[in-house]
């Protein structure tokens, strides 16, 4: 259980282009979903908090007219990074909350992350 | 948010048992422990979570001491497969908390 899809698995643009990356939760209704971002040899650093039918909650430093997030159902998020630079190629990876049985807490389970190139 | 200590990295050989232990002094009272598997150029995979004394489940175990400042992530007879990146974070148990990734450990395993 708790299987998270991102679409798609990488994803190769020139600069000044939008690239919109999909989120889904096959198994589970994910009232909140987590956009995340992972430079080479570097820890994830969350960039957003996604809720179902409300705007996203940002991170500092992050761009909201940048990077736009909509989480329109239970299912599915996507983020869309508009006007692409190769500053922003970088591994983005979302995930879902889920409270499971024999789990304490409602844990993220994590999508398996877009590689995004921007040339 | 609770911060988390952990080792850079940690090395060990197939068919040896691996600890990894994390530090969090800082935990409040209604925090999870949890810890995820990161292999490269994919999401990190949920491994165990614990909010005190010890879980087990088929792939490892974790052990919470009483004050919960710390917990251990043990991983029984280690293959070279389960070289990667592991992270120890916490929690509270609601819904829409937030997870801040230390640095994790990079655990080679070699023949």
């Amino acid at each position: 259980g708790a299987v998270v899809s991102q679409h798609p698995s990488w994803v190769i643009c020139k600069s000044g282009t939008s690239v919109k990356i999909e989120c889904r939760s096959l198994d589970f209704q994910a009232t909140t979903m987590f956009w995340y971002r992972q430079f080479p040899k570097q820890s994830l650093m969350l960039m957003a908090t996604s809720n179902e039918g409300s705007k996203a909650t940002y991170e500092q430093g992050v761009e909201k007219d940048k990077f736009l997030i909509n989480h329109a159902s239970l299912t599915l998020s996507t983020l869309t990074v508009t006007s692409a630079h190769p500053e922003d190629s970088s591994f983005y990876i979302c995930s879902g909350e889920a409270g499971l049985a024999g789990v304490g807490a409602d844990t993220q389970y994590f999508g398996p992350g877009t590689r995004l190139t921007v040339l | 948010l609770a911060k988390t200590t952990q080792p850079i990295s940690m090395d060990s050989y197939e068919g040896q048992e691996v600890n990894i232990t994390c530090s969090h002094n800082n935990i409040a009272t209604n925090d999870y422990i949890t810890w995820y598997q990161q292999f490269p150029s994919q999401g990190p995979r949920f491994i165990i979570q614990g909010y005190k004394t010890k879980v087990t489940n088929e792939v490892a175990s974790l052990f919470i001491p009483a004050d919960r400042k710390s917990s251990t992530l043990s991983l029984p007879r280690v293959s070279l497969s389960d070289t990667a990146v592991y992270y120890c974070l916490v929690g509270g148990a609601g819904g829409g908390n937030k997870l801040t990734f230390g640095t994790g450990t990079q655990l080679k395993v070699e023949l």
